[in-house]
């Protein structure tokens, strides 16, 4: 089956960096990606990881390890309004592709 | 930009009402996704199609159904709505299977009662 599992909530302070970790068991991985959903809004995209490494998209970088079954997400200078939920969500080839999502992680954003 | 617009942002219906949540995108997307979306559960997947006249049920698939006519349009339908079934569905559309990931719709809140 697949599981996904992120923290329920963090808390961070403007202008530092955070790390909201994801790992995850999937029989037929075909990529990792993270959406920002703000409160009462739709999800949106932010990354896309399917080979190990960082990628790095401004002040965002995603970081995936295969043989792990691990992410995270890193968010650097953080601003009040980066407050918002943080979901992983990975795709399995088995079944249709189809993409799951973990229960996404809160991320407070303290002044 | 992509849209994806969901017909209504709340909704309230009574129990055994058959219920219809229409979802359409403007940018000739092969795949749609049906979710719902409740506390501490994350997303769960409803229904997919990943072309007209497609369906592939997801992980709830039960209580509901879904209808692709058109390539723009992806419905999905509670034949028989039950309390149970309140919650916020978000409807999602995907060029393909590489890395764009999906847009949302904005989401339907339907409480039935």
């Amino acid at each position: 089956g697949q599981n996904i599992d992120q923290p329920t909530e963090m808390t961070a302070t403007e202008g530092a960096i955070v790390q909201i970790n994801c790992t995850y068991q999937t029989s037929g991985f075909n990529g990792l990606f993270w959406y920002q959903q703000h409160a009462g809004e739709a999800p949106t995209f932010l990354s896309y990881n399917v080979l190990d490494g960082l990628e790095e998209k401004g002040r965002f970088s995603s970081f995936l390890s295969r043989s792990k079954g691990y992410s995270y997400l890193l968010l650097k200078e953080l601003q009040m309004k980066d407050s918002a939920s943080y979901l992983c969500a990975v795709r399995d080839r088995t079944g249709g592709f189809k993409t799951i999502f973990g229960a996404g992680t809160r991320l407070f954003v303290k002044a | 930009d992509v849209k994806v617009t969901q017909s209504s942002r709340y909704l309230v219906k009574r129990t055994g009402e058959k219920v219809f949540l229409e979802c359409v995108q403007d940018m000739d997307h092969e795949n749609m996704f049906w979710y719902r979306q409740d506390p501490g559960l994350g997303l769960r997947l409803i229904y997919f199609s990943y072309d007209v006249k497609m369906k592939e049920k997801g992980d709830i698939p039960e209580g509901y159904s879904v209808s692709r006519e058109k390539k723009e349009r992806f419905s999905l339908i509670l034949e028989s709505a039950s309390t149970n079934q309140t919650s916020m569905y978000l409807c999602a559309s995907s060029l393909d299977l590489t890395g764009d990931g999906y847009t949302f719709g904005s989401g339907t809140r339907l409480t039935v009662v």
